[in-house]
């Protein structure tokens, strides 16, 4: 599975957007993009995946780039509770592909 | 819908004690994973299921460690003997195959080796 790269840490406004970046510079064709954050204490959660189109659900709106190198994770309005890590993974979604866990990015929503 | 479900939450056990976490996947989920999580290694995958037989544990770190599934609605995790270095959190997660493939996690046990 592709390498994925996120900033270690990121500071956002409470009510505002929140922008999270992914690099997949090594994605291939069948590879699909994985977002999934960790609330302390809890365990991982899914939020959202996509292969090439912009993807949007109750929790978040994933925007990849037409050359799919790149996307963004937005949390349209960021609440104190979005205080977490945030893993991008990129993952084949064949049955009984896992999901590998690089670093993540720490953001910290402030009021 | 219950989500996947993991026991104890928390546990605390001295050096050379047998510990047991165990996990309950979501119902009619074929694959289950184990996954251990620390600070200096964050997390990483230790062994995986499909159909409750185990497919990839090469992630187990050593014999100490052993995983089973005896059905497609339990399995463990077992540590013998267990090393203050075991200590770590230690999650279940499952997905089902023909659903998307997308992986659920449980909340983790969390396990201190003394």
């Amino acid at each position: 599975d592709a390498k994925t790269t996120q900033p270690p840490s990121m500071d956002c406004a409470e009510g505002r957007a929140a922008n999270l970046p992914c690099n997949h510079s090594t994605i291939s064709g069948n590879e699909y993009v994985y977002w999934y954050r960790q609330i302390h204490s809890q365990g991982p959660q899914y939020i959202i995946h996509g292969l090439k189109n912009n993807e949007t659900n109750e929790m978040a709106s994933l925007i990849i780039t037409e050359d799919r190198k790149s996307s963004t994770l937005i949390l349209p309005h960021a609440t104190l509770r979005d205080t977490a890590v945030y893993y991008c993974i990129v993952r084949r979604q064949a049955a009984g592909n896992k999901l590998t866990f690089g670093g993540g990015t720490r953001v910290l929503v402030k009021p | 819908d219950a989500g996947v479900i993991q026991s104890p939450r928390h546990e605390v056990t001295e050096m050379g004690q047998e510990v047991t976490l165990r996990c309950k996947p979501i119902s009619g989920h074929d694959y289950l994973f184990w996954y251990r999580q620390t600070m200096m290694r964050g997390l990483e995958l230790l062994i995986y299921f499909n159909n409750n037989v185990p497919i990839d544990d090469s992630g187990m770190p050593e014999d100490r460690f052993s995983a089973k599934m005896p059905n497609a609605s339990f399995s463990t995790l077992k540590i013998q003997p267990s090393e203050p270095r075991d200590s770590a959190v230690y999650f279940c997660a499952s997905s089902l195959s023909s659903g998307g493939n997308t992986i659920y996690f449980g909340e983790g046990s969390w396990l201190t080796v003394v």
